[in-house]
């Protein structure tokens, strides 16, 4: 059974950082690419960032661009994001969802966690 | 600044069809930019239900469809049950990064 568990969200004050991870569980996990996608409270869904199966391509959503960065490790099954210079405007649920093939940009999103929620507010 | 487009809502009787669409700012949606559908109820993390314009996954229910339609992606549930009731949103590619719509709230009525 596929599982994807973030975690590391909070409450943080604007400027600073925190670092999402998501383990994975029940797949071959270096074998696809994965996302990060978040939701505003009472918004729609936000792609935020994605990552291919070998790390050699990555992409961001304007809005995080510059600002956060993907990362995984194959051998820890495990997913992350780390977020700088945080606004309130991201402010949301946070979900990693496991791609459908190795490459972030032409797969879609099978899986999903069930997110971990990041507050941004002083 | 890429803007995806969906209808911000829909009303649909039981048994009934409807179609959902999404479009691009672009110009014409193409299976270049793999459409993909996902289902969100609340309090519920997105399900995916079609991906690459027309495939759907194991446990896409066989009502759900995915197609091109006038330039735009199309969802079109055929025989709508209750449990239909959702949101759902389309994702589409561009260039290394993905978007999505904002979203379309369907009513069972």
């Amino acid at each position: 059974e596929v599982q994807l568990v973030e975690s590391g969200g909070g409450l943080v004050q604007p400027g600073r950082s925190l670092r999402l991870s998501c383990a994975a569980s029940g797949f071959t996990f270096g074998d696809y690419a994965m996302h990060w996608v978040r939701q505003a409270p009472g918004k729609g869904l936000e792609w935020v960032s994605g990552i291919s199966w070998s790390s050699g391509s990555t992409g961001y959503a304007d809005s995080v661009k510059g600002r956060f960065t993907i990362s995984r490790d194959n051998a820890k099954n495990s997913l992350y994001l780390q977020m700088n210079s945080l606004r309130t405007e991201d402010t949301a649920l946070y979900y990693c969802a496991k791609a459908t093939g190795y490459y972030y940009d032409s797969s879609g999103s099978d899986f999903w966690g069930q997110g971990t929620l990041v507050t941004v507010s002083s | 600044q890429t803007v995806v487009t969906q209808e911000p809502s829909l009303t649909v009787s039981p048994g009934g069809t409807v179609t959902l669409t999404c479009g691009s700012n672009t110009g014409a949606v193409t299976s270049g930019y793999y459409p993909n559908w996902f289902q969100q109820k609340p309090g519920q993390a997105p399900r995916a239900l079609i991906y690459s314009t027309t495939n759907k996954h194991s446990w896409t229910p066989a009502r759900f469809s995915g197609s091109l339609l006038g330039g735009k992606a199309a969802l079109t549930l055929s025989g709508v049950q209750p449990e239909d009731e959702a949101d759902y949103y389309c994702l589409l590619y561009y260039g290394g990064a993905r978007v999505f719509g904002g979203g379309t709230k369907l009513t069972v009525l």
